[in-house]
């Protein structure tokens, strides 16, 4: 299965500042995705990234907020713009093939706001 | 709104004996797939289960599914204490399609 390099693992940051997370694949995927993780809650989708195609958001996520980059097959960014302290997550990519073998996951990035 | 409700929400056993978490989901789904969490960190992938078996298994874990139920149960036997995690049922609707979580299961096994 791929392994994925997600960068930074943990950032604090200033409200109304902006974050830029990193994800490299280690082999090409058709599909990228993107979840936050609020505190103590189970994960949400943010957007799905396709290379070469604008990103497809969730209900309740827009471009402006957090927009996404993938400029080829095997890496993407999510960035988390004017931040404040409700952006306070975990931020996880993940990456699947085809849904019948599972996804894999990066290893997250623990945002703090102050 | 989370496809999968997971119950317990929290579960404390002692070590070596068997942890039984249970998931729930509203909609008809193609696979439902068991994760795995240590401490807030990226999730590991466990198991999947198709919606044409009722049972699988992998080392300690045995998952079922019932579909008529929408309904599935991880079992994880002779726990260790490096079962501690957040565990979180998921499931998709097949080929490229996204994949909703569960709420989760706190898991704590007391050495």
């Amino acid at each position: 299965s791929a392994v994925i390099s997600q960068k930074p693992s943990r950032d604090i940051c200033q409200r109304g500042t902006s974050l830029t997370i990193q994800c490299q694949v280690d082999s090409q995927v058709t599909m990228m995705f993107w979840y936050r993780q609020q505190p103590g809650q189970s994960l949400t989708l943010i957007a799905t990234a396709n290379q070469g195609s604008e990103a497809t958001y969730e209900s309740g996520f827009v471009i402006d907020k957090f927009p996404i980059s993938r400029p080829n097959l095997t890496f993407s960014t999510l960035t988390v713009s004017n931040m404040s302290p409700e952006d306070s997550s975990i931020y996880l990519c993940s990456v699947g093939q085809e849904t019948n073998y599972g996804y894999t996951f990066g290893s997250g990035t623990r945002l703090t706001v102050v | 709104s989370q496809q999968g409700e997971e119950d317990p929400q929290a579960l404390s056993i002692q070590e070596g004996e068997n942890a039984t978490m249970n998931c729930s989901y509203k909609t008809s789904i193609n696979n439902l797939q068991w994760y795995r969490q240590n401490s807030g960190r990226g999730l590991v992938h466990l198991i999947l289960i198709r919606s044409n078996e009722r049972e699988k298994h992998s080392g300690r874990l045995r998952v079922t599914l019932d579909t008529s139920k929408k309904s599935s149960s991880l079992l994880i036997t002779a726990s260790r204490a490096a079962d501690t995690a957040s565990y979180f049922c998921a499931t998709d609707k097949g080929g490229y399609q996204k994949v909703t979580f569960g709420t989760g299961t706190k898991l704590q096994v007391i050495p």
